[in-house]
């Protein structure tokens, strides 16, 4: 079965210092999201891209964060200027047909720790 | 953002019983609910969903029931089986053109051999 693959599967980052989370979203998926889920909490949106371009943002995603897909095949999240409440989850997903929810597949995720 | 609820944090059931876990939102306008399950280290797997014209979806041991005038969305395993013990969270999209989910909290459960 098709998966979303995230690397790495934990990062350990000190604040201050820029971060690159990397996913390689279904290879025939037009639609890609990063959500992230702080310890305990629920899992929260935060981007979707679509066509090489953000279609939607949350209030988290403010100007620290990035996105983009260098290669048609990668999706990055980049994180500038790393905060300690930065340390989460984060999960990447994409789906083929943005209606179509069940097939809205997500990665195992990255741990990102900021120390 | 409490669009999305899962009162119960946690749920213990015996194998071969029912696990029912309930989800509430506040929002007419979300189209579409689906329950995902996940295990640790693990990103969040699909398991059923429904739409808002529906209210009933049943995929095997699955049921999923969509109470659209209390608002309120639950799952039913029958039957319940060990390998079944995860966090289920239910989510929800907003109908239009946004794609992003919203999830609940999450609910613990655990089956007991």
């Amino acid at each position: 079965e098709p998966e979303v693959t995230q690397t790495p599967s934990h990062q350990v980052t000190q604040m201050g210092q820029e971060v690159i989370l990397r996913c390689v979203p279904i290879s025939n998926h037009l639609y890609f999201y990063w959500y992230r889920q702080i310890l305990g909490q629920k899992v929260e949106f935060l981007v979707s891209f679509y066509n090489n371009e953000i279609s939607e943002k949350s209030e988290i995603f403010d100007d620290q964060f990035s996105v983009e897909r260098p290669d048609g095949s990668n999706f990055t999240l980049k994180i500038r200027s790393t905060k300690l409440e930065d340390s989460a989850m984060y999960f990447c997903a994409s789906s083929g047909n943005g209606r179509y929810v069940e097939g809205y597949t997500f990665g195992s995720g990255t741990r990102l720790t900021v120390v | 953002d409490q669009q999305v609820k899962q009162n119960s944090p946690s749920l213990s059931v015996q194998e071969g019983r029912i696990s029912i876990l309930n989800c509430d939102y506040t929002n007419s306008m979300f189209d579409y609910f689906l329950w995902y399950k996940k295990y640790p280290a693990e990103g969040p797997t699909f398991l059923i969903s429904i739409s808002s014209i529906k209210d009933k979806n049943e995929d095997g041991r699955f049921t999923v029931f969509l109470n659209k005038s209390a608002k309120h969305l639950s799952l039913h395993i029958v039957p319940s089986q060990p390998g079944d013990s995860a966090v289920y969270f239910c989510a929800v999209r907003r109908g239009g053109a946004t794609n992003k989910l919203i999830f609940g909290t999450g609910t613990l459960l655990a089956v007991q051999p």
